[in-house]
């Protein structure tokens, strides 16, 4: 069974440009959660969907947004980047909302220039 | 605010030793805590959890030790191997709080370097 997806693998950008990070849960899993791993610390939760509605956000500016599709996929938007957006951007899959249990993906490594 | 202290940030095991890793929280509405495993340019991965009404749980070489009244829990790898060598993370989260989700808070990882 494939686990989480996420594409691209690496992304690089300048500061004030926007990019679009993709993931693809785990199959029969309804609900992602975004996190961000700034390198040598733990991840930041920065988003939860589930059923296509947001049920969580982090402590993250509104250049963040993020939406799921009706196949449970998910997108995470980032604007106007920053230096400081650099980091690893995981997504977890779980099979509901509530579900404790989260599988995380590789993550998109993205670096702002 | 950081919510749960991870130690120590680094330690150097023997093969066939024993590696722990201490985490300490501070919100009593935590009620689960899982430990993930982080290989370099990886994903973290699942490990072992544990609830706070249980004070051990053992699945194979990997051992939760939890401590509720003193708001601590520990991880203790045994006979530790050198593809143990990773980072682990401890992590923890809250009941379902409609507004909350599911959310993982985690400690600041330990990395791991298990010498042949």
């Amino acid at each position: 069974d494939a686990g989480v997806t996420q594409s691209p693998t690496h992304l690089i950008k300048t500061r004030g440009q926007h990019v679009t990070l993709r993931c693809s849960p785990i199959s029969g899993h309804k609900s992602v959660s975004w996190y961000q791993q700034v390198l040598g610390q733990g991840p930041q939760f920065i988003f939860q969907y589930y059923e296509k509605e947001e049920r969580g956000r982090g402590n993250f500016p509104d250049r963040f947004s993020a939406r799921q599709f009706p196949n449970y996929s998910s997108e995470l938007n980032v604007n106007a980047l920053l230096l400081g957006d650099s980091a690893l951007y995981l997504c977890a899959s779980s099979q509901a909302w509530e579900s404790r249990g989260q599988f995380f993906g590789p993550g998109t490594r993205l670096t702002v220039l | 605010q950081q919510q749960v202290k991870q130690s120590p940030q680094s330690l150097i095991v023997q093969k066939g030793g024993i590696s722990i890793i201490n985490c300490a929280y501070e919100n009593t509405a935590f009620d689960y805590f899982p430990w993930y495993q982080q290989f370099p340019g990886k994903g973290p991965a699942l490990l072992i959890a544990i609830r706070p009404d249980v004070s051990e749980k053992k699945e194979g070489r990997f051992t939760i030790s939890f401590n509720k009244s003193a708001k601590q829990f520990s991880l203790h790898i045994m006979d530790s191997q050198p593809g143990d060598s990773a980072t682990y993370f401890c992590a923890a989260s809250i009941g379902v709080i409609k507004a909350a989700g599911n959310k993982l808070t985690f400690g600041g990882g330990t990395r791991v370097l298990v010498k042949p």
